[in-house]
């Protein structure tokens, strides 16, 4: 099983609501990302967990609240929102792997369909 | 810091026409390269990687070089589809980390 799955495949929220947003992946990968995509541009990394705790939390705001219960699922926790924070949100996952270079290792990541937010 | 530039687009071909996008890096040590590929409405997918410098990664007619001496990895495919119509991400994971930089992307629009 080479997938990442991600629920809702979109989301309509107020600003006022709170939703979920869930990953999971099924490959042994022991770190699991959140992106966040606007329309015509790359994905910004927001958060990364490492062996189910976060390495890496690129000044997200705190009306986002990401969570790792277990090795397989990640979430996204989403409170308070603004219409600025509709786009796409992706989930990856990847095993650091090592390279072919002197010391070198790499991180193949697999992303999910993602998640369509909305906010209004 | 690390980062990528990518040719911008959109590029626009006629079907079984020839594909070059331009993708150079600057990076420290030794980075691994990809390019990712979004099809509309879709998450990205991995379209093929390289590792270590003259590696050649290679998948569904794609094919990218690693150059140390250039700091490229541009894209080629000999004969596009319509199919192949997307967004392409050229992307670098520097040793050890968990960062994936990548470029702006370049949009691919391939006519019938």
């Amino acid at each position: 099983d080479t997938e990442v799955t991600q629920t809702p495949k979109h989301l309509v929220m107020g600003m006022t609501n709170k939703k979920s947003l869930k990953c999971e992946q099924h490959m042994g990968h022991r770190a699991m990302y959140w992106y966040k995509q606007k329309a015509k541009k790359p994905p910004e990394l927001m958060f990364v967990y490492s062996y189910e705790k976060l390495s890496i939390n690129e000044s997200v705001p705190s009306r986002f609240s990401p969570e790792c219960p277990n090795s397989s699922l990640l979430n996204l926790h989403l409170h308070a929102l603004q219409p600025e924070d509709s786009a796409l949100y992706l989930c990856a996952s990847s095993q650091m792997l090592l390279g072919q270079g002197a010391s070198s290792s790499y991180n193949e990541q697999f992303f999910g369909p993602g998640t369509r937010l909305t906010v209004l | 810091g690390d980062s990528v530039t990518q040719m911008e687009g959109p590029v626009t071909l006629s079907e079984e026409a020839f594909l070059t996008i331009n993708c150079t890096y600057t990076a420290t040590g030794y980075p691994s390269l990809f390019w990712y590929v979004q099809y509309p409405g879709e998450g990205l997918q991995l379209l093929l990687k390289a590792t270590k410098a003259d590696d050649k990664g290679s998948n569904k007619g794609f094919e990218a070089t690693y150059r140390k001496e250039t700091t490229s990895f541009h894209l080629e495919k000999g004969s596009v589809q319509v199919s192949d119509s997307a967004v392409y991400f050229c992307a670098l994971s520097s040793a050890g980390g968990f960062k994936t930089i990548f470029g702006a992307g370049t949009r691919l629009f391939v006519k019938a």
